[in-house]
């Protein structure tokens, strides 16, 4: 059974970092895409962050938005997904999804996703 | 960025009846075009992916189809349980995003 489980989140001051972890089971991790989304409170959906399957390249894509702030990076040896958050401001509070694709690439269909993270950006 | 723009913002059924949901794209996104449901307090479940093949596990009452610029989500005989708002999502280009939802109130 595949499972994603998001930790690290909480409340940090504006301009502070955080470090979001996605602790993944149930499949071969370096085979998949993975991203983060997120979800501002009572909002939509919000593509953040992307990783090819560790075995097809790794190579990571970001959102305008986030892009030389944040950085996704994975651990194939322990299936663990990470999202490094920097300079944060009050609009990246939201929930962080992890969510594993459907495909080494990204998007293709987000096929499971975690519970979520809740990251309150105030001062 | 490629722009999607979903329709209605709320549609109000009742129980058997049939929605038809619907997705346009700023530009051509051929056929790469996601559909999730979600519930409250849940994380989204894919239920359409290309536009119009069914994820593993979602029942027939749903149903995708469009290409290029074009999409629709139609569920047939509505039921309680698909109360929820409902995403079309891209991946023709880079970022990948989503739509603002439906939400479809039973």
């Amino acid at each position: 059974e595949v499972q994603l489980l998001e930790a690290g989140g909480g409340l940090v001051q504006p301009g502070g970092s955080l470090r979001l972890s996605c602790a993944a089971s149930g499949f071969s991790f370096g085979t998949y895409g993975m991203s983060w989304v997120r979800q501002a409170p009572g909002k939509g959906l919000e593509w953040v962050a992307g990783i090819r399957g560790s075995d097809y390249g790794g190579t990571t894509y970001y959102a305008d938005s986030v892009k030389g702030r944040f950085t996704i990076s994975g651990d194939g040896f322990k299936n663990m997904l990470f999202l490094q958050m920097n300079s944060l401001r009050a609009e990246d509070t939201a929930k962080y999804y992890c969510a594993k694709d459907l495909v080494p690439r990204i998007g293709r269909g987000f096929d499971y996703w975690g519970q979520g993270t809740l990251v309150t950006v105030s001062s | 960025e490629f722009v999607l723009t979903q329709s209605p913002d709320t549609l109000s059924v009742s129980p058997g009846e049939r929605a038809t949901l619907s997705c346009r794209a700023s530009q051509s996104i051929t056929n790469a075009l996601a559909w999730y449901q979600q519930k409250p307090g849940q994380a989204p479940r894919l239920l359409i992916y290309d536009a119009s093949t069914r994820a593993t596990g979602i029942s027939a009452r749903f149903s995708g189809s469009g290409s290029g610029t074009d999409f629709s989500l139609v569920i047939s005989s509505l039921e309680s349980e698909d109360s929820a708002v409902y995403y079309c999502q891209q991946r023709h280009d880079w970022p990948i995003n989503f739509g603002g939802g439906t939400k479809v109130d039973i």
